[in-house]
């Protein structure tokens, strides 16, 4: 069984930079697409991009000036920098696998870190 | 971006009902739709993909249909434990994205 968990601070100051990392087990990262999504408290989920396991990236406009995205082969994990953050960052953070077939989905999750914007 | 809207926003149904939940796309997405079942405090899971093609694991009463702009999600015969919020999702083109979610309630 896939199993992905999310790590970093819960908790970053406005206008700082958001890290988190994601760790994969009982699956390589190779050769799939990863995805990360975010859910403010109480609302609706929101896609932020993909990442290839070669490292080639897919970021949401709305992000994007903000967002990396990069893939670590030898440990096994992704990572998430969202820079600049303010209150409206504040979310439940999730990664995902992007599932093998006929059509993207993301067929298993994380657990999901809340991450909290605020001085 | 393509727009996703879903109906009802929430709903109340019974055990045994039959359910259904329609997501609307503002353009036509073939059949690159997915629906997301996740319970307070969980991640989403995956029930359906591909707008019809039910995911490993989940039972036969979910099924979903619909291609261009119109999809459906039928619950056969609601159980207790699919107290839930559904999510639509389009992965057609990026960016991709969602519904804002069906809430579906104990009556």
């Amino acid at each position: 069984q896939v199993q992905l968990q999310e790590s970093g601070p819960g908790l970053v100051k406005p206008s700082e930079t958001l890290s988190l990392t994601c760790t994969v087990s009982a699956a390589s990262i190779s050769g799939y697409f990863w995805s990360w999504i975010r859910q403010p408290p109480g609302k609706g989920l929101e896609w932020i991009g993909y990442i290839y396991s070669s490292g080639n990236t897919n970021y949401s406009p709305s992000l994007k000036s903000r967002v990396t995205m990069s893939v670590d082969t030898s440990k096994n994990q992704l990572s998430l920098r969202l820079s600049s953050v303010t209150a409206a960052d504040t979310a439940v953070y999730y990664c995902a696998r992007v599932g093998p077939y006929s059509t993207f989905c993301l067929d298993y999750w994380g657990q999901g870190t809340l991450v909290t914007v605020s001085s | 971006d393509i727009q996703m809207t879903q109906s009802p926003s929430s709903l109340s149904a019974s055990v045994g009902d039959r359910v259904t939940i329609t997501c609307r796309a503002s353009q036509s997405i073939s059949s690159h739709l997915n629906w997301y079942q996740q319970k307070p405090g969980k991640a989403p899971r995956l029930l359906i993909y591909g707008a019809s093609s039910l995911q490993s694991g989940v039972p036969s009463r979910f099924s979903g249909s619909g291609s261009g702009t119109d999809f459906t999600l039928t619950i056969s015969s609601l159980q207790s434990e699919d107290f839930a919020t559904y999510y639509c999702q389009q992965t057609y083109t990026t960016p991709w994205t969602f519904g804002q979610g069906t809430k579906v309630e104990i009556k």
